[in-house]
């Protein structure tokens, strides 16, 4: 099985920050890395499919990069409504695993 | 749109079995595949497998022999089986629809609470 990390697990920075999250896989996954956003109470929302394509309506504030077992997030211009968890989710082989999440706050 | 809602008991007694549903509506069953995927509170999200609307299947393998998933196309919903449950089954429970290209999640259902205790 292929086994996630995520780093940092929870961060805080102030709106207009640019903020960066990573993503770590096990062993290789090229480019089969997904990003969710998911707020309190709330079902996860797909940002970002095949590691840097962005799904359609979501802000181009968000970008994604990286292939192999390295990637990251970045939201270049933090917005209050970003505050959330974040999770990454390898599509390459199953499990299909998620990553445990990086927790957002807004200082 | 796409539209999904979950239903189904929110309480399951352990070694029963947990049964939901998910109501499908704004696109056709054949359009997509269907994914179940369940977050433990506190955790993170967890793929359960999904289906095609001509059967075609893709479980986890950690759930092997437990989970049955099934497209009622005619309905309009999916359904999801997971039989011997204990308390690590205790979650939030959503249907998805899978991607075209790859296994990525892109609609969702808001999720229904499972306690099995």
């Amino acid at each position: 099985d292929i086994q996630m990390t995520q780093s940092p697990s929870s961060l805080s920075a102030s709106v207009g920050d640019r903020v960066t999250i990573t993503c770590r896989a096990s062993q290789s996954i090229s480019t089969y890395l997904n990003w969710y956003q998911q707020r309190p109470g709330s079902a996860p929302k797909l940002l970002i499919l095949a590691a840097s394509d962005l799904k359609s309506g979501v802000p181009s504030r968000f970008g994604g990069g990286g292939s192999g077992t390295e990637f990251t997030l970045t939201i270049s211009s933090l917005q209050p409504e970003d505050s959330a968890t974040y999770y990454c989710q390898q599509s390459y082989s199953p499990p299909y695993r998620f990553g445990p999440g990086t927790k957002l706050q807004i200082k | 749109q796409v539209q999904l809602q979950e239903s189904g008991p929110g309480l399951v007694k352990p070694s029963e079995t947990l049964s939901l549903t998910c109501n499908v509506s704004g696109v056709s069953m054949t359009v997509h595949d269907w994914a179940w995927i369940r977050q433990p509170p506190g955790k993170g999200p967890e793929w359960l497998g999904h289906i095609s609307y001509v059967g075609t299947k893709d479980f986890n393998p950690s759930l092997e022999g437990r989970i049955t998933m099934a497209v009622h196309v005619s309905g309009n919903y999916i359904s999801l089986r997971l039989m011997s449950v204990t308390s690590a089954d205790t979650a939030v429970y959503y249907c998805a629809t899978r991607g075209y290209s790859s296994p990525y999640f892109d609609f969702w259902g808001q999720g229904s609470l499972v306690t099995v205790s």
